[in-house]
């Protein structure tokens, strides 16, 4: 199957300090890539979906201005924390949808996730 | 947009049995069911998926049922093992540009 890399697996910043975190489709070309949030013993909640080319669309209750999202190129986006603190500590993963048959009913590919710590 | 609500949010069986977690979806215009396996620290990764055009899938042990009137549908896992113990999530996505949305989770507990 498809590929996606995310890097770092694991970030410890200070509290006040910005952190970026990458996603990249390693075998094929993501127009659009996804971003959520996991906080321990919960679900994947989707933060916002990142479109190449284009502004981010952000789900509901998610500040834009502190998870700024970056897709400028076709196999790399990228999500910046700003101005990061402790209740931002979280499992963040990134996926992008099997470009195959072009339909939007295809199987979605997972970056290996992100444990941001803010301290 | 889509609501997806899964149940139990936990479930623990012995090594043998049959479980069984069920979902339910809001959106009728949703056409794609995944589940997902998810171990602690890692990525989820795919177990078995489903289309609106398909009422039931099979693979091995696991099977998912899907009922497009009633909006809802089910992982099987029969002759459950120790290893199939982790979180599993079921999804749902439709015509909102491809994302997906997650139900509660559901730890699975195997017990030898």
């Amino acid at each position: 199957g498809a590929v996606v890399s995310q890097h770092p697996s694991r970030v410890i910043c200070k509290s006040g300090t910005s952190v970026k975190i990458e996603c990249r489709s390693l075998d094929f070309q993501a127009t659009t890539m996804f971003w959520y949030r996991q906080f321990p013993k919960q679900s994947l909640m989707l933060m916002a979906t990142s479109n190449e080319g284009s502004k981010a669309t952000y789900e509901q209750g998610v500040e834009k201005d502190k998870f700024l999202i970056n897709h400028a190129s076709l196999t790399l986006s990228t999500l910046t924390v700003t101005s990061a603190h402790p209740e931002d500590s979280s499992f963040y993963i990134c996926s992008a949808r099997s470009p195959t048959g072009g339909s939007r009913n295809t199987e979605a590919f997972f970056g290996q996730g992100t444990r941001l710590t803010v301290v | 947009g889509e609501n997806v609500e899964q149940h139990p949010s936990t479930l623990s069986v012995q090594e043998g049995d049959s479980a069984v977690i069920k979902c339910t979806y809001s959106d009728s215009a949703s056409n794609y069911f995944p589940w997902y396996k998810q171990e602690l620290g890692k990525r989820p990764q795919l177990i078995i998926d489903i289309r609106s055009n398909v009422g039931e899938k099979k693979d091995q042990r696991i099977a998912v049922t899907l009922n497009k009137t009633a909006k809802h549908f089910s992982l099987h896992i029969t002759e459950t093992q120790p290893e199939d113990s982790a979180v599993y999530f079921c999804a749902a996505s439709g015509n909102q540009g491809g994302k997906l949305i997650f139900g509660q989770g559901t730890e699975l507990s195997v017990k030898p």
